[in-house]
């Protein structure tokens, strides 16, 4: 149980094109999603989180008009890269907690994003 | 601030011997303590969590962890590593909000 996926694993896109990434839970209602980046032999950064329904919650120096997220329903998170250059290349991670799992988290496996 | 340290970047030991990871955090209370591993082309996968009580927590796969409070530590261990133990492991802790904040991770590199 408790998994989520993401989709694209890879995506390779050419500067000032927008990428769209999608999470999902698959067997539990994600009432918070986060999304994190991940920089090579780096930690994962919190870039936002998300509730269902809501707005996104950007950490600090986190542009919300650069990555876009969309939280429409309990099972989908999206992530949109807009107008991406190539220092947006990087490891993207999704998780989602339901409302009973205090601080626990499930990852996805991560989307790897190359712009050119 | 807030911070969360794996002093080691990289470790690698031989298949079979024991395992100590270190992981030290600064926060002026006990945070949520939790241990991820990363396997390539899979998602961060939880080891173990300590909250509260018992000091010393088993997870997954072998694997426990011993939060000292006095040292501000929770240091991961496992007596006998296997070759599938090779992989990226992070200290993450939540400090008092659903956030978490990871280390920087140690890769592991197990040897024949």
């Amino acid at each position: 149980g408790a998994v989520v996926s993401q989709h694209p694993s890879r995506v390779i896109c050419k500067s000032g094109t927008s990428v769209k990434i999608e999470c999902r839970s698959l067997d539990f209602q994600a009432t918070t999603m986060f999304w994190y980046r991940q920089f090579p032999k780096k930690s994962l950064m919190l870039m936002a989180t998300s509730n269902e329904g809501s707005k996104a919650t950007y950490e600090q120096g986190v542009e919300k008009d650069k990555f876009l997220i969309n939280h429409a329903s309990l099972t989908l998170s999206t992530l949109t890269v807009t107008s991406a250059h190539p220092e947006d290349s990087s490891f993207y991670i999704c998780s989602a907690k339901t409302s009973g799992s205090a601080y626990e988290q499930y990852f996805g496996p991560g989307t790897r994003l190359t712009v050119t | 601030a807030q911070s969360v340290t794996q002093p080691d970047i990289h470790i690698t030991v031989s298949e079979g011997a024991s395992l100590e990871l270190r992981c030290n955090y600064s926060y002026g209370a006990t945070p949520y303590l939790f241990w991820y591993v990363q396997s390539p082309g899979q998602g961060l996968q939880l080891l173990l969590k300590y909250f509260s009580g018992d000091t010393l927590v088993q997870g997954i796969k072998g694997f426990e962890a011993e939060f000292k409070r006095s040292q501000s530590s929770f240091n991961l261990r496992k007596p006998s590593v296997h070759w599938s133990d090779a992989a990226e492991y992070f200290c993450a802790v939540a400090f008092g909000n659903e956030k978490l904040t990871f280390g920087t991770g140690t890769r592991l590199t197990i040897i024949p």
